[in-house]
């Protein structure tokens, strides 16, 4: 199975800052149809998880554009600007490109 | 509006057997591939099974394959995670996941399971 590894586990931030969160997979996540499933999901406290960013860097519908996705191949980044109280919680990346789909640990955003 | 509805879930005991059920509407369901996730102490976010349009094709996590049986009603706009021989580590919330092409763009409000003697 396909190993994601987030950095870093805790993100302390400060309102109106940045915050960025990367994610290394263990294999290269490009399909053999080209395209690179890697999503970025967002699950708030009580909350299920909530997709933000697919195939690397589009954003869900309804997605603020403060979020942002970045990378290629096994490297990829998920950028939060302007930090609002709302975006508190833990951020997944996850691959959808090799089954099973997996997930990388977590990364928990709080305010400081 | 998309909605996915799950019930089901609650206490097993270990070796005994429980259904899941997830209920769609809001959008053409017999059109999408849907899922099952869950959520452990273990292990964190896991995928465990996923289904195609007409149910004819299915994926499963290893650790669960044999032992879960996922499956769906396009005519109930429904889809379910049959679990049978439950152990300790299948404990966590199960989450009912609509795919988009390769991507988990909805997810249910999540059922807790249980196992315990």
């Amino acid at each position: 199975d396909v190993v994601m590894t987030q950095t870093p586990l805790s993100s302390p931030v400060t309102l109106g800052q940045s915050a960025s969160i990367s994610c290394r997979s263990s294999q290269s996540l490009v399909h053999s149809d080209g395209n690179t499933y890697l999503s970025w999901l967002q699950q708030r406290p009580g909350q299920p998880p909530r997709l933000l960013i697919y195939k690397i860097s589009n954003r869900f519908s309804g997605v603020p554009d403060r979020f942002s996705g970045s990378g290629a191949g096994t490297d990829f980044t998920l950028k939060i600007s302007r930090v609002e109280a709302e975006d508190v919680g833990v951020y997944y990346c996850m691959q959808d490109t090799h089954f099973p789909w997996t997930f990388g640990q977590g990364t928990k955003v709080e305010i400081q | 509006e998309v909605q996915l509805v799950q019930s089901g879930g609650g206490l097993v005991q270990p070796g005994g057997s429980l259904r899941l059920s997830c209920e769609a509407s809001g959008f053409t369901f017999s059109t999408y591939y849907m899922g099952w996730a869950r959520q452990t102490p273990g292990k964190g976010l896991e995928w465990v099974a996923n289904i195609n349009q007409d149910g004819n094709e299915k994926h499963y996590l290893d650790s669960v394959r044999g032992r879960f049986t996922i499956s769906r009603d396009n005519a109930k706009k429904s889809v379910y995670l049959q679990i049978n021989n439950p152990r300790g580590d299948d404990t966590g919330v199960y989450y009912c996941v609509k795919e988009g092409f390769r991507q988990a763009d909805y997810w249910g409000q999540g059922t807790l399971v249980t196992v315990s003697s």
